[in-house]
C-alpha cells in the first residue's frame, strides 16, 4: 500500500543534541512539506520541498535543517540551535505544489529532556 | 496579514447535527481544506471546496462562500468515532496551506 512512513513515532533528546526525523513515501508525490504541531495552534511550515534536490524554508525554519537527496526521502534534522523543540511534527507529500491535498504521516513526537 | 478562525471546543449529541465555522482571510483563494485528526494521530483528509456551495460526502458535508470569506463543516448522525479535531486551511495564491488551529469536537452519548 503507498503511504508515508515517519520514524521514530517517539523521540527523546537530551538539550544541545541533534535529532534526524525520517519521512518516506512512495506515492511518487513530487511535493513533501515538514510541519510542527504544538497545542492550541495551527499547523506550521517548517520547510517544503517541490522538486529533487530543492527545498526552501516555511515559515519556522530556524534551528532546523532538510535535504532531499531523493523524490522518496525528506528527513528533518532538529539541531541544537531550535529553542524550544519539543513538539509534535508532520510529514506531509502531495502529487504537486497546486495539486490535491495533502497526505501526512503518522507524526513523530520529540521530547527534550 | 493572513489568518483562520474556527471556535477552540464543541460539544454536541451521539446522533445529532453540528457546524464547524471557519472564517478565512489569504492573500489570494485557491481553495478551502477541512481535515480530521484524533488525539495523537495524523490529520486525515475529509474535503475541499474552490467553488461557492455545498458539497456533500456521506454524513460529512461542507459549504464554502468565497464572498464571506466563510465555510463550514457539517457532521450529521453523530458517532462516537467522530470525536476529534477538525482542521481548517485556506490555500492562497502561492499554494500555501494557512491553519486554523483546529476545533476540538466533544460527543457525548
Amino acid at each position: 500500500d503507498g503511504g508515508i512512513t515517519q520514524s521514530p513515532k517517539y523521540l527523546f533528546r537530551k538539550e544541545g543534541q541533534n535529532v534526524t526525523l525520517s519521512c518516506e513515501q512512495n506515492l511518487n508525490h513530487d511535493a513533501m512539506y515538514w510541519y510542527r504541531q504544538d497545542p492550541g495552534q495551527g499547523l506550521r511550515l517548517i520547510y517544503y520541498s517541490q522538486i529533487v534536490n530543492d527545498f526552501q524554508k516555511g515559515d519556522i525554519a530556524e534551528g532546523y535543517s532538510v535535504s532531499r537527496e531523493k523524490k522518496e526521502s525528506f528527513p528533518l534534522t532538529v539541531t541544537s540551535a531550535q529553542k524550544n523543540p519539543t513538539a509534535f511534527y508532520l510529514c506531509a507529500s502531495k502529487p504537486g505544489e497546486d495539486t490535491g491535498e495533502l497526505f501526512f504521516g503518522e507524526g513523530s513526537r520529540l521530547t527534550v529532556l | 496579514g493572513q489568518n483562520i478562525d474556527q471556535p477552540t471546543e464543541m460539544t454536541a449529541t451521539e446522533g445529532a447535527i453540528v457546524q464547524i465555522n471557519c472564517t478565512y482571510q489569504t492573500s489570494g483563494f485557491n481553495g478551502l481544506f477541512w481535515y480530521q485528526q484524533h488525539a495523537g494521530e495524523a490529520p486525515t483528509f475529509l474535503s475541499y471546496n474552490v467553488l461557492d456551495g455545498l458539497e456533500e460526502k456521506g454524513r460529512f458535508s461542507s459549504f464554502l462562500s468565497r464572498s464571506k470569506g466563510y465555510s463550514y463543516l457539517l457532521l450529521k448522525e453523530l458517532q462516537m468515532k467522530d470525536s476529534a479535531s477538525y482542521l481548517c486551511a485556506a490555500m492562497d495564491s502561492n499554494y500555501q496551506l494557512i491553519w486554523g488551529a483546529g476545533t476540538k469536537l466533544i460527543i457525548k452519548p
